[in-house]
């Protein structure tokens, strides 16, 4: 019979508050690593990306942090808007620059 | 520009039967890209191609799966036999000439959703 498919992570937010997702990654030899939005029946959409060399970087609203000691990264969205609601990726490349895909985390933010 | 454009949408077909997926990439572009998303296994890359060539096969699950790519216009991606484990939702990506692969300039379209009962 089918699998029965997991749920991912969700982070529910309130309209304006500062949202925060994580990512853990797991390969130290990663040094590119990038945050895609994929809205529902839609392919993903590049958000922003960030080199091992950085720790930080900074967008329109948004903000990649890289903690390489831990592997983690995380997205940060100021003053959240229903239209970021969507489900993130983050993706992590290697000398290769083709990315492997995390599963995923479901922001759904109320209005 | 239209952006990536993919058919169909959707597809619904029985076990055994041919399924073909349809990909026009972003004109001007020399990379192409397959991938299939499901929830248990998120998005994974199954083959690209840089100017119509394939580079890197080793996401495609098994001999049933096959890619083309004849002109820099047009790609397929053909599964025969379907089975029902191949339900999933598929895109097709492209990116620009001088790009290093990088992820910020790959374009996904819509993806078509494949079911096989």
């Amino acid at each position: 019979g089918e699998s029965v498919g997991l749920h991912l992570p969700t982070l529910s937010v309130q309209e304006g508050d500062n949202s925060i997702i994580n990512c853990a990654y797991s390969n130290s030899a990663s040094d590119y690593f990038i945050w895609y939005k994929q809205e529902s029946g839609k392919g993903p959409q590049f958000i922003i990306d960030i080199r091992s060399n950085m720790d930080k970087r900074q967008g329109q609203r948004v903000t990649v942090l890289l903690n390489k000691t831990v592997k983690h990264l995380s997205l940060q969205i100021a003053a959240t808007q229903p239209g970021d609601s969507a489900v993130y990726f983050c993706a992590e490349g290697g000398g290769s620059y083709i990315p492997t895909f995390g599963r995923g985390t479901s922001l759904i933010v109320h209005p | 520009d239209a952006g990536v454009i993919q058919s169909p949408r959707h597809e619904v077909t029985e076990m055994g039967q041919e399924v073909t997926l349809r990909c026009k990439p972003i004109s001007g572009h020399d990379y192409l890209f397959w991938y299939r998303q499901t929830m248990m296994r998120g998005l994974e890359l199954l083959i690209y191609f840089n100017n119509n060539v394939p580079i890197d096969d080793s996401g495609m699950p098994e001999d049933r799966f096959s890619a083309k790519m004849p002109n820099a216009s047009f790609s397929t991606l053909k599964i025969q036999p379907s089975e029902p484990r191949d339900s999933a939702v598929y895109f097709c990506a492209s990116s620009p000439p001088g790009s290093q692969r990088e992820a910020d300039t790959q374009y996904f379209g819509p993806g078509t959703r494949l079911t096989v009962l």
